[in-house]
């Protein structure tokens, strides 16, 4: 079954406006972690935010914020202020299982920022 | 640039080829991974590394073998592989295989399968 679900097809976003990106998760873990990467058309996959299930805010890291809605099991991805270089693939993912804990990614969501 | 360094970055090998592929990270992780990524999918987990014992072989077929010579290095050894293996290899350090850290990715290694 799919842990992960990206469904948004590839998005097309001015530069400097907000960009939202959904992501919805499904487990019965009470104790779960919640990732986003980005991979640049160049292929390196690149941390950009964690958010823990017992976490009591959203995280935030620079222009990254997560919009963690608990109850509806999703942990949207928002970037402000969005740049050319934002142009990537982003992928949510989730640690599961017992240690050593897997990754499980999303389909991901296709972005692309327009001058 | 990455804090995880994969070599070769671009790789192109006959089926009958032996090569091998590296990985190096210096942040003191004792988790290492390697994933296997194909055009417009997510990664998808090969092998994982704990304390530079294998811990995870996600039935990958032994024309993969791993290697963790030590806590710094990382090996993947291919040997007959198959056109369908082309891919980009992605190679993936965190401090522990806990999973309350993220995983560091390296810039990869495009595999091409003659």
């Amino acid at each position: 079954a799919q842990k992960i679900t990206q469904t948004q097809p590839g998005m097309f976003v001015q530069e400097k406006e907000a960009v939202t990106l959904d992501c919805t998760y499904d487990t019965s873990d009470p104790s779960y972690g919640l990732f986003w990467y980005k991979q640049p058309s160049s292929g390196e996959m690149i941390f950009l935010i964690y958010q823990g299930s017992y976490d009591q805010q959203n995280a935030t890291e620079g222009r990254y914020s997560l919009n963690f809605q608990k109850a509806r099991k999703s942990a949207n991805l928002v970037i402000s202020a969005s740049q050319l270089g934002d142009s990537a693939m982003y992928f949510c993912a989730m640690r599961e299982g017992l240690t050593p804990r897997r990754l499980a990614f999303g389909k991901g969501n296709q972005v692309v920022v327009i001058p | 640039d990455t804090e995880v360094t994969q070599t070769p970055k671009h790789l192109v090998m006959g089926m009958t080829n032996k090569k091998s592929l590296k990985c190096e990270q210096h942040m003191g992780h004792r988790a290492m991974y390697w994933y296997k990524q194909k055009a417009k999918k997510p990664p998808e987990l090969m092998f994982v590394y704990s304390y530079e014992k294998l811990s995870i072989n996600e039935s990958v077929p032994s024309r993969f073998s791993p290697e963790c010579p030590n806590s710094s290095l990382l090996n993947l050894h291919l040997h007959a592989l198959q056109p369908e293996d082309s891919a980009l290899y992605l190679c993936a350090s965190s401090q522990d295989s806990t999973g309350d850290q993220p995983q560091h990715f390296g810039d990869g290694t495009r595999l091409s399968i003659l």
